[in-house]
């Protein structure tokens, strides 16, 4: 099976940045992905790791370390409309096929004044 | 279509009654899922469909739940006996291949209230 991890929920101030941590264990990993869910509404993808490193898109960027099981979504010059829950997923390879995205819990990230 | 679209995007119905939530890929998407998602938790896994088959259907919660997608495009969700922990929101979502970086296109979801 797998076991993803993540912080439930935290705040930050308008403009600063934040560093929001996701741990699993799992079996055929083919990927770590990231997405934000605004309340109400379906989730809506950020970002995709399937090798070590950074990966930089604008003001969002993610971290994947595999063999620590270990990953970040770090989200700069935070703005009000970035309050939203942001959900760690880890894809893994099935034995007769395709994959498996499974989803953290989310972290509900709260940005204030 | 443009999206994922699901139908109805909100289903109120009476404990034991049987409840069918569709969805329809984005056309060419050969990849579809099915989530569940109570408030405050991320999408709990249900079912995946590569093509018309089931190739993991190890989240369903129990017998009462069943899917199809008979041509590969379309899916059904059917719930039968329907109980009040079944109320949710039921999100599909779809992707363009087994072996592309895997991003999941959401639908908006089918909100299920069971009294």
């Amino acid at each position: 099976g797998q076991n993803i991890d993540q912080p439930t929920e935290m705040t930050a101030t308008e403009g600063a940045i934040v560093q929001i941590n996701c741990t699993y264990q799992t079996s055929g990993f083919n990927g770590l992905f990231w997405y934000q869910q605004h309340a109400g509404e379906a989730p809506t993808f950020l970002s995709y790791n399937v090798l070590d490193g950074l990966e930089e898109k604008g003001r969002f960027s993610s971290f994947l370390s595999r063999s620590k099981g270990y990953s970040y979504l770090l989200l700069k010059e935070l703005q009000m409309k970035d309050s939203a829950s942001y959900l760690c997923a880890v894809r893994a390879r099935l034995t007769g096929g395709g994959n498996k995205l499974t989803f953290g819990t989310g972290t509900q990230l709260k940005v204030e004044l | 279509g443009a999206g994922v679209s699901q139908t109805p995007s909100n289903k109120v119905t009476e404990k034991g009654k049987y409840v069918e939530l569709r969805c329809d890929p984005i056309s060419g998407h050969t990849a579809l899922y099915w989530y569940r998602q109570s408030l405050g938790q991320g999408p709990e896994f249900l079912i995946y469909f590569q093509g018309t088959g089931a190739a993991d259907d190890s989240g369903l919660p129990n017998d009462r739940f069943f899917a199809v997608r008979p041509e590969g495009s379309v899916s059904t969700l059917k719930i039968q006996r329907t109980e009040r922990g079944d109320s949710a929101v039921y999100l599909c979502a779809s992707s363009l291949s087994r072996d592309n970086t895997g991003e999941l296109f959401f639908g908006e979801g089918s909100r299920l209230t069971v009294l």
